[in-house]
């Protein structure tokens, strides 16, 4: 099962900030929070991560609780383009307890709106 | 840089026949997984490979299979199609599959099984 939670859609206006949230509660010590976008039929393309500090690039922001049992991703000026299932995720176990993997959750979808 | 490239885009097969999808990591990437994307169960993890050999599974009958050659290139193989394979087959690349690594996808396989 996936280790975090999100809303499972969310609308933001042309324009403003999107500001996505994500829940991992469980994450442990040494573990990265990875985001990444889907549009329709395309493979899932890398955003951003981080395990404790705040991180930006080109693309987003990522802002991490100090606790480390959320964060949000920031796009800053959404564009219609950003329309996509956004997913947060943190690396589980494989199912031996050898070696990890990414378990994606639903993930949100971000309506961006003219 | 070339990016993760998997062969072929679409495929189609009947029930019983068996399938190869092909996959070439981004050059000096080590790491290959692979993961399973449907409407209904969402993105699902296959399997890793590291040097050749499996290092990480998922939760999939053994009719899914892979391997990876000694240039890191995979395949995955499936036999016995069933119309629930039906699905986007995607494929992934890292340098080493650490934590904190960035995980690069493809732009997957459209597999259809009548």
């Amino acid at each position: 099962d996936a280790k975090t939670t999100q809303p499972p859609s969310m609308d933001c206006a042309e324009g403003r900030a999107a500001n996505l949230p994500c829940n991992h509660s469980t994450i442990s010590g040494n573990e990265y929070v990875y985001w990444y976008r889907q549009i329709h039929s395309q493979g899932p393309q890398y955003i951003i991560h981080g395990l404790k500090n705040n991180e930006t690039n080109e693309m987003a922001s990522l802002i991490i609780t100090e606790d480390r049992k959320s964060s949000t991703l920031i796009l800053p000026h959404a564009t219609l383009r950003d329309t996509a299932v956004y997913y947060c995720i943190v690396r589980v176990r494989g199912v031996d307890n050898y070696g990890q993997n990414f378990v994606f959750g639903p993930g949100t979808r971000l309506s961006v709106l003219p | 840089k070339a990016g993760v490239t998997q062969t072929p885009r679409y495929l189609i097969k009947t029930r019983g026949q068996q399938v190869t999808l092909s996959c070439s990591p981004i050059s000096g990437h080590r790491s290959v997984s692979w993961y399973q994307q449907t409407p209904g169960q969402g993105l699902q993890f296959l399997f890793e490979y590291f040097s050749e050999t499996q290092r990480n599974k998922g939760n999939f009958p053994g009719r899914f299979s892979g391997r990876q050659f000694s240039n890191s290139r995979s395949e995955m193989n499936v036999s016995t199609l069933e119309l629930g394979d039906s699905a986007l087959y995607l494929c992934a690349s890292s340098k080493t599959g650490v934590e904190g690594e960035k995980l690069f996808f493809g732009s997957g396989t459209q597999l259809s099984v009548l």
